[in-house]
């Protein structure tokens, strides 16, 4: 079966530091979703990306993140400079039709900011 | 702002004992419906997606209803197996194209 594939699957950093978290999308998904989730807590939206640009993004993804497909096949998540509250496990989704299509979900990977 | 509440926050039931698990949503202008279950420490899996168009869906032992005016769905599991004990999240697709999730409903089964 098709998956989502997310690494690392754990990274822990200083506070201060770049991170990138990087996905594999199922290979025929055009639309493409980073949430996250601090322990505890609910998944939350943070941003949705189609056809190489954002579509969408929540007052979470501020100016420290950005997205992109550098290379056509890996989906990255980029903090530009890590905080504490930014611990959290961080999940890659993809779909393959924008409101009607299933997501499937990668196993995450967690964030550890010291 | 849809809001997603899910009720109980936890169950604890029998092997082999029906139950069902339940969603509502502050904003029936939604597109679809999705139940995920989430092991501890692992990502979200999939198990029913209901089109906004739908009332009910079935997979094996589950089966997903919808009442969108109501702003409700339930999760029903059959003769539930200690293999079923996770965190089971429901999540709305509405305008935006976000989903929005609920805190989920940890589920037990007691072999």
């Amino acid at each position: 079966e098709p998956e989502v594939t997310q690494t690392p699957s754990h990274q822990v950093t200083q506070m201060g530091q770049e991170v990138i978290l990087r996905c594999v999308p199922i290979s025929n998904h055009l639309y493409f979703y980073w949430y996250r989730q601090i322990l505890g807590q609910k998944v939350e939206f943070l941003v949705s990306f189609y056809n190489n640009e954002i579509s969408e993004k929540s007052e979470i993804f501020d100016d420290q993140f950005s997205v992109e497909r550098p290379d056509g096949s890996n989906f990255t998540l980029k903090i530009r400079s890590t905080k504490l509250e930014d611990s959290a496990m961080y999940f890659c989704a993809t779909a393959g039709q924008r409101n009607t299509g299933e997501l499937f979900f990668g196993e995450g990977s967690r964030l550890t900011v010291l | 702002k849809q809001e997603v509440t899910q009720i109980p926050a936890a169950l604890s039931v029998p092997e082999g004992e029906n139950l069902v698990l339940n969603c509502s949503f502050t904003d029936s202008a939604i597109y679809n419906l999705q139940w995920f279950r989430q092991d501890p420490g692992k990502g979200l899996t999939s198990l029913l997606l209901i089109q906004s168009s739908q009332r009910e869906q079935t997979s094996g032992r589950l089966n997903a209803s919808l009442d969108k005016s109501s702003g409700r769905s339930t999760l029903y599991i059959a003769a539930s197996q200690p293999g079923d004990s996770a965190t089971y999240l429901c999540a709305v697709l509405g305008t935006g194209n976000q989903f929005y999730f609920g805190t989920g409903t940890s589920l037990t089964v007691i072999p």
